[in-house]
C-alpha cells in the first residue's frame, strides 16, 4: 500500500492552461504539505495544511491554490500555468508538527510538470 | 533564504569505501534530518538528530550535529552501489514551525 500517493506523475501542458495535481495519505497524518523541487534539485515548501487548516503559505503566486477536503487529501490547483512552474512537485504528510516530537516528511513520489 | 547548504554538491567513490557528506545552516533548530532521494523518487527519512545530540548511528550511517557551528555530517560507511542517490539535509528551525526547510543535497555515485 502506497503510504503518500499523488497524481499524475507526469503533466505535460501549454502555457496559460490550468491543471491539478492531487495527493492522498493513508498514514492517518494530520499534517499535508506541497514542495516544488527545480531542476538543480532545490526543494522548497510552497504550502502545509493541518487538519483542512492552511497553516504555512509561502510566498507563491496566487496562481497555485491548494484544497483540502479532508485531512487525508491534499490538491494542487494551478491557474495560467507558466514556463517558470516546471518542476517536479511532492506532497508529503507527517503526524503533527505542532505536538510533541520531531516532525518527519512522508514523502510522495512526485508529479513532474513540464509546461511547453 | 535558504537554510541548509551541502557539500559537496557531488561525491564519487568506489564501493566500500566512506563517503561524507556535510551541511551547514544558519538559525536555531530543533532538530536536523536527512532524507534520501533516488533518481525519480520522492526523499526518504533516513535518521534525526536532535539539537541536544551530538552524534547518532543508524546502521551503516552516523550523524554528527555540532550547533556551535552549525553544521552536521552524514558519514555512510562500507558504501553500496545501492547507495547511490541525493542526500538531503533538513532543519526543523526552533519555534516549533511546522515547517522543514531542506538543502540542495549531495549527489553520491557509488561506483560497483
Amino acid at each position: 500500500d502506497t503510504a503518500v500517493s499523488q497524481t499524475p506523475k507526469y503533466l505535460v501542458t501549454q502555457m496559460g492552461n490550468d491543471k491539478s495535481i492531487k495527493c492522498e495519505q493513508n498514514l492517518g497524518h494530520d499534517t499535508m504539505y506541497w514542495y516544488k523541487q527545480d531542476s538543480k534539485k532545490f526543494l522548497k515548501i510552497m504550502f502545509s495544511y493541518n487538519n483542512k487548516e492552511l497553516i504555512i503559505n509561502e510566498t507563491v503566486p496566487n496562481r497555485f491554490s491548494p484544497k483540502s477536503p479532508d485531512k487525508a487529501h491534499l490538491n494542487l490547483h494551478i491557474n495560467s500555468l507558466e514556463l517558470g512552474d516546471s518542476a517536479v512537485y511532492f506532497c508529503a504528510s507527517s503526524r503533527n508538527p505542532q505536538g510533541a516530537g520531531a516532525n518527519v516528511l512522508t514523502f510522495g513520489a512526485g508529479s513532474r510538470l513540464t509546461v511547453l | 533564504s535558504q537554510q541548509g547548504e551541502e557539500d559537496p554538491q557531488a561525491l564519487s567513490i568506489q564501493e566500500g569505501e566512506n563517503a561524507t557528506m556535510n551541511c551547514s545552516y544558519k538559525t536555531s533548530i530543533n532538530n536536523l534530518q536527512w532524507y534520501r532521494q533516488n533518481s525519480g523518487r520522492g526523499l526518504v527519512h533516513l535518521i534525526l538528530i536532535r539539537s541536544n545530540e551530538r552524534e547518532k548511528h543508524s546502521g551503516r550511517l552516523r550523524v554528527t550535529l555540532d550547533t556551535s557551528k552549525k553544521s552536521s555530517s552524514l558519514l555512510i560507511t562500507a558504501s553500496r552501489a545501492a547507495d547511490t542517490a541525493s542526500y538531503f539535509c533538513a532543519t526543523d528551525r526552533s519555534g516549533n514551525t511546522g515547517k522543514l526547510i531542506f538543502g540542495q543535497g549531495t549527489t553520491l555515485q557509488v561506483k560497483p
